[in-house]
């Protein structure tokens, strides 16, 4: 069975420029998460989906920041404009019944540079 | 602050050594994961504690969750360069899954 995939896997832009990364989950998963990884901040969950509906999107940095997930097989997370600091390396996780269970399933990853 | 403080931050062996990794809060969990990320890919679940004092073996892997169910740590027998890798514990928070900021684990041959 495929595994959550994340496209591109990576990404180099110009500050300023608008970015968008997309993630489709495993089949059946009803939740979503997209996080952030540096090397400053470690693994950090930007917002939360469940049965497509946005439950959490606190830790979503700033207004520059959106996500979408019009339905259960795919999700974008938007940058725009994106900025330098914006760099790091974006995972999109999928599981079923949410935190509940526990396991998170994730994409490879979109390594994301803004210079 | 992180909910999840895990030491040693980073961690160079020889093949064949033994490790631990840690995995220390203030706060009470109902259950504790560890994940294990190579480069270039993202965290794979390696085991899930659930009980106060419960221990699990995988292989040459051995996870422990503390009584309190605050703590837990990870250790490895006799590593081999298989094991080079991001260590990260991660808890529910609410509904959330918070991550340690991981041990970067390296096997010399």
């Amino acid at each position: 069975d495929a595994g959550v995939i994340q496209s591109p896997r990576h990404e180099v832009t110009e500050m300023g420029q608008e970015v968008t990364l997309r993630c489709k989950p495993i089949s059946g998963h009803n939740s979503l998460f997209w996080y952030r990884q540096t090397m400053m901040r470690g693994l950090e969950l930007l917002i939360y989906f469940n049965n497509n509906v946005p439950i959490d999107d606190s830790g979503m940095p700033e207004d520059r920041f959106s996500a979408k997930m019009p339905n259960a097989s795919f999700s974008t997370l938007k940058i725009q404009p994106s900025e330098p600091r914006d760099s790091a390396v974006y995972f999109c996780a999928s599981s079923f019944n949410g935190g509940d269970t526990g396991e998170l399933f994730f994409g490879e990853g979109s390594r994301l540079t803004v210079l | 602050t992180q909910l999840l403080e895990q030491s040693p931050q980073f961690l160079s062996i020889q093949e064949g050594e033994n490790l631990t990794v840690y995995c220390n809060s203030s706060s009470v969990f109902s259950s504790l994961q560890w994940y294990r990320q190579e480069p270039g890919e993202g965290p794979v679940l390696l085991v899930t504690v659930v009980t106060g004092g419960e221990v699990k073996k995988l292989k040459r892997l051995t996870f422990q969750f503390g009584d309190a169910r605050k703590d837990s740590s990870l250790h490895i027998t006799a590593a081999q360069p298989g094991d080079t890798g991001l260590y990260l514990c991660a808890a529910l928070n609410d509904y959330k899954l918070s991550f340690g900021a991981g041990t970067t684990v390296t096997v010399r041959a």
